[in-house]
């Protein structure tokens, strides 16, 4: 069974770089028929996609946070990784990594359960 | 564009059925996939595809789409259906943005 845990600071200064990784136990993340995202939601707010990655390295990020935006992926350790620069209070959220199965139909079948991210000085 | 929306509420009796609605272009392109989240929860996936339900999820939830709009049934709502839903799909730069999200209430 597939499962993944995100991990990183919980809190982040403005202006700071904020970085978080999440690791796939249970399955590869080589595997062929997921790719890997991020997604984030403020406090009160709905849920909002930040971008994913496939095992290759290939990404694809929300445009509205495309310049501020990394991720990246460590096969050796079955691990991808998110970095959102200049961060200020709207970023603070909880963030969640999520499986996209991509083989046929494209869905979110597997989650992690979220970690809170707060920015302030 | 790739905006999905949804209405922000819905209310529906104990017993009865609700329909919830997502709009957006590529939807026309690729089918959405729903989501349920309780209030301090992760989302879990409700429906996908044309209309299949991942394992352990109760057979009242369904889905289907026509043209830019999805949608998903609850068929005899239960109190354990009060949520927050989302609508998602893959848009053409292959990113996956989120519908606005409706409130389920069961009365």
């Amino acid at each position: 069974q597939l499962q993944l845990q995100e991990s990183g600071p919980g809190l982040v200064k403005p202006s700071e770089t904020l970085s978080l990784t999440c690791t796939v136990s249970g399955g590869s993340i080589s595997s062929s028929s997921y790719y890997w995202g991020w997604i984030r939601q403020p406090p009160g707010k709905g849920l909002e996609w930040i971008g994913s990655i496939y095992y290759s390295g290939s990404t694809y990020y929300n445009p509205s946070l495309k310049s501020r935006v990394t991720i990246s992926v460590d096969t050796s350790k079955n691990q991808f990784s998110l970095k959102l620069s200049s961060v200020t209070a709207a970023d603070t959220a909880v963030y969640y990594c999520a499986g996209v199965h991509g083989s046929g139909y494209y869905y979110m079948d597997v989650w992690g359960k979220g970690t809170t991210v707060t920015v302030s000085s | 564009s790739s905006e999905l929306t949804q209405d922000p509420a819905v209310s529906v009796a104990l017993g009865q059925t609700v329909r919830i609605t997502c709009q957006g272009d590529s939807l026309r392109s690729y089918y959405a996939s729903w989501y349920q989240q309780k209030p301090g929860q992760a989302p879990v996936l409700v429906i996908y595809g044309k209309n299949n339900r991942p394992s352990g999820i109760p057979d009242r939830f369904s889905g289907s789409s026509s043209g830019n709009t999805a949608s998903l049934t609850i068929t005899g709502a239960q109190a354990e259906d009060e949520a927050d839903y989302y609508c998602n799909s893959r848009d053409s730069s292959g990113n996956h943005p989120f519908g606005t999200g409706t409130k389920v209430t069961v009365l």
